[in-house]
């Protein structure tokens, strides 16, 4: 079946570390984004991609970096410098980049909780 | 302050009870969308409603739009246990030379068997 997968479910970072999220999509979607959602709240946009090679800040990009080199991974690195990290990551995909005029539903994985130790 | 925010915040009814939810933006829309989130795991799309559009039909879902007063709901009729998670309204915004989806921040419904 066609879906996200995104790793570890749960993980723990020290401080001073650097942590990488996985996300994999086998949809063949050429968008993909990363947001953050903390208790009792909606989500907020980190990174999104609309094509391999290419990536753009979202909202909340400090402290956070990301890589598109494939068409179907899009890892996200949470920083020693992003101070507040411990919160739900999801990555999610669409069809085509975000345009105004475009029905484009987004499809999301299972998330990664993230805390610190 | 929020494009998307729903109303309310939290939503306790009984098995076969209807649940309603409300959104409101402030900015004008070309479409709606509606996400359901279980606890502990990712967005689901429910469904999206067009701005030329004013009510739409998915199974027990019923979603209408209302672009005069910027506001939309969703209706879950004869609801279930399995029913209970976070619904979240989303809409588009053009903000910093892009345009992205924003999340309201989702009513918590309950429904007790």
């Amino acid at each position: 079946d066609g879906g996200i997968t995104q790793s570890p479910k749960y993980l723990f970072r020290k401080e001073g570390q650097n942590v990488t999220l996985s996300c994999e999509q086998n949809l063949n979607h050429d968008a993909m984004y990363w947001y953050r959602q903390d208790p009792g709240q909606g989500l907020r946009l980190i990174y999104y991609s609309q094509i391999v090679n290419d990536f753009q800040k979202g909202d909340i990009a400090e402290g956070y970096s990301v890589s598109r080199e494939k068409k179907e991974s899009f890892p996200l690195t949470v920083t020693s410098a992003q101070k507040n990290p411990t919160a739900f990551y999801l990555c999610a995909s669409s069809i085509a980049p975000f345009r105004l005029g475009l029905d484009q539903p987004q499809h999301f994985g299972d998330g990664t909780r993230l805390s610190i130790l | 302050s929020q494009q998307g925010e729903e109303d309310p915040q939290a939503l306790s009814i009984q098995e076969g009870e209807n649940a309603t939810m409300n959104c409101s933006y402030k900015t004008s829309i070309n479409n709606l969308q509606w996400y359901r989130q279980n606890s502990g795991r990712g967005l689901v799309h429910l469904i999206l409603i067009r701005s030329n559009e004013r009510e739409k039909h998915s199974g027990r879902l019923r979603v209408t739009l209302d672009t005069s007063k910027k506001s939309s709901s969703l209706l879950i009729t004869a609801s279930r246990a399995a029913d209970t998670a976070s619904y979240f309204c989303a809409t588009v915004l053009f903000s910093g030379g892009y345009n992205k989806l924003i999340f309201g921040a989702g009513t918590r419904l309950a429904v007790h068997p």
